[in-house]
């Protein structure tokens, strides 16, 4: 079956630590986003990327890191620098960078910061 | 800036009624018009899209949303639900002169009543 995975589902951090959020898909797509969700609000974007070695800062990236090494794979990094880290964290894909291309989200990951 | 607004943070509704979800957004030019469905500890799925043409756009899982340009809404409607519908439901707008990115509403969460 195509789709997105992440792992873990849970992940609990201390304070000043960095942690790695996995995204792998397996739809063949170019275009991966990370989004970050809080009770409340809606979904802010944190970094995309439109293909293999290239990403761009979203609206909230301070504090996080990605990499785009393989087309199938956008692991995100939360840094210690992310002060206020607690939250579920989203990836999703999508064929393309275009309004038009839908976005296909993977089941989450919920980061907890002890 | 383009902004996305749902006025309800919560709906009950009784199993078997009608339902109306209101989504108004803040944009100039005609936007591209997104409601998706997160169950609970999930990942978020595409319901429906409105790009141009016919203002009545169907989705899946019986839910459908009319475009209003001159009240800047797009309500997304079922004629009756299901207690699997119980969930919370994002509109999100998507405008070429913002990057290419998505604006997210905060959602609003559906409780369904026996």
């Amino acid at each position: 079956d195509g789709g997105i995975t992440q792992s873990p589902k849970y992940l609990f951090r201390k304070e000043g630590q960095n942690v790695t959020l996995s995204c792998e898909q397996n739809l063949n797509h170019d275009a991966m986003y990370w989004y970050r969700q809080d009770p409340g609000q809606g979904l802010r974007l944190i970094y995309y990327s439109q293909i293999v070695n290239d990403f761009q800062k979203g609206d909230i990236a301070e504090g996080y890191s990605v990499s785009r090494e393989k087309k199938e794979s956008f692991p995100l990094t939360v840094t210690s620098a992310q002060k206020n880290p607690t939250a579920f964290y989203l990836c999703a894909s999508s064929t393309d960078r275009l309004l038009t291309d839908t976005q296909y989200f993977g089941p989450g990951t919920r980061l907890t910061v002890l | 800036a383009q902004s996305v607004t749902q006025p309800d943070i919560h709906i009950t509704v009784s199993e078997g009624a009608s339902l109306e979800l209101r989504c108004n957004y803040s944009y100039g030019a005609t936007p591209y018009l997104f409601w998706y469905v997160q169950s609970p500890g999930q990942g978020l799925q595409l319901l429906l899209k409105y790009f141009s043409g016919d203002t009545l756009v169907q989705g899946i899982k019986g839910f459908e949303a009319e475009f209003k340009r001159s009240q800047s809404s797009f309500n997304l409607r079922k004629p009756s639900v299901h207690w699997s519908d119980a969930a919370e439901y994002f509109c999100a707008v998507g405008a070429t002169d913002s990057n290419y990115q998505l604006i997210w509403g905060a959602g609003t969460k559906l409780i369904i009543k026996p």
